[in-house]
């Protein structure tokens, strides 16, 4: 597809289990971002991949976070015994670095821990 | 540490009107600042960016000023549109192309 592509677009899941996100970006893009907002809030900053780049991962709120971007094109964002606190909605964007980085975002996928 | 804040919550204004957004920043060392447009359900979309060397810059409908003194972002639109409605966010960004976003502004427009 055209633009960035993100699934499930919805998934529920018992508190306790582990859930995999997966966003696949534009063709092309090597910037690429994960985001969390929860109902009515802002974007709350999880992790950043950059070409070969390590990748910062200092919004990542605890150890039960992961990501990873296997050949520099789709990420999974891995949440590990999920807690009622995950529930929100997890973006993905990418983009094309270089001093200005116009990110193109995903429609998101809705995660609820019940 | 890093943030973007906004000063109202939410604003409604009349149809047809002029709208203005506001925004307040901390880092003073970011390269740039965005405003992104959210529609329910769906993801932020990229309406125009601003440089730190700049401090006005236009698009259409919309322009967006920048004032380093007071470390201050504004996002104007003109003449107001039903479709204007949504969620505006600012959000800045650096030298490593990180971007971080504020907590966001919801436009309501009157009939």
């Amino acid at each position: 597809g055209a633009g960035v592509s993100q699934s499930p677009s919805n998934k529920v899941t018992e508190k306790g289990k582990d859930v995999e996100l997966r966003c696949d970006p534009i063709s092309g893009h090597t910037a690429l971002y994960w985001y969390r907002q929860s109902l009515g809030q802002g974007l709350e900053f999880l992790i950043y991949f950059q070409g070969n780049s390590a990748p910062d991962k200092s919004g990542l709120p605890s150890d039960r976070f992961s990501a990873e971007r296997t050949g520099g094109s789709v990420s999974t964002l891995t949440i590990q015994r999920t807690q009622q606190e995950d529930s929100a909605v997890y973006l993905c964007a990418s983009g094309h670095p270089g001093g200005r980085t116009e990110a193109f975002f995903g429609q998101g996928t809705r995660l609820t821990v019940v | 540490g890093e943030s973007v804040g906004l000063h109202l919550p939410t604003l409604s204004v009349q149809e047809g009107d002029n709208s203005i957004i506001n925004c307040a920043y901390s880092n003073s060392a970011s390269d740039y600042f965005i405003w992104y447009k959210q529609e329910s359900g769906k993801g932020p979309q990229f309406i125009i960016d601003i440089r730190s060397n700049m401090d006005k810059r236009q698009g259409q409908r919309v322009t967006v000023l920048l004032n380093k003194t007071v470390k201050h972002l504004s996002l104007q639109i003109a003449a107001t549109q039903p479709g204007d409605s949504a969620v505006y966010f600012c959000a800045e960004g650096g030298r490593d192309d990180k971007i971080i976003f504020g907590k966001g502004t919801r436009l309501h427009i009157l009939p």
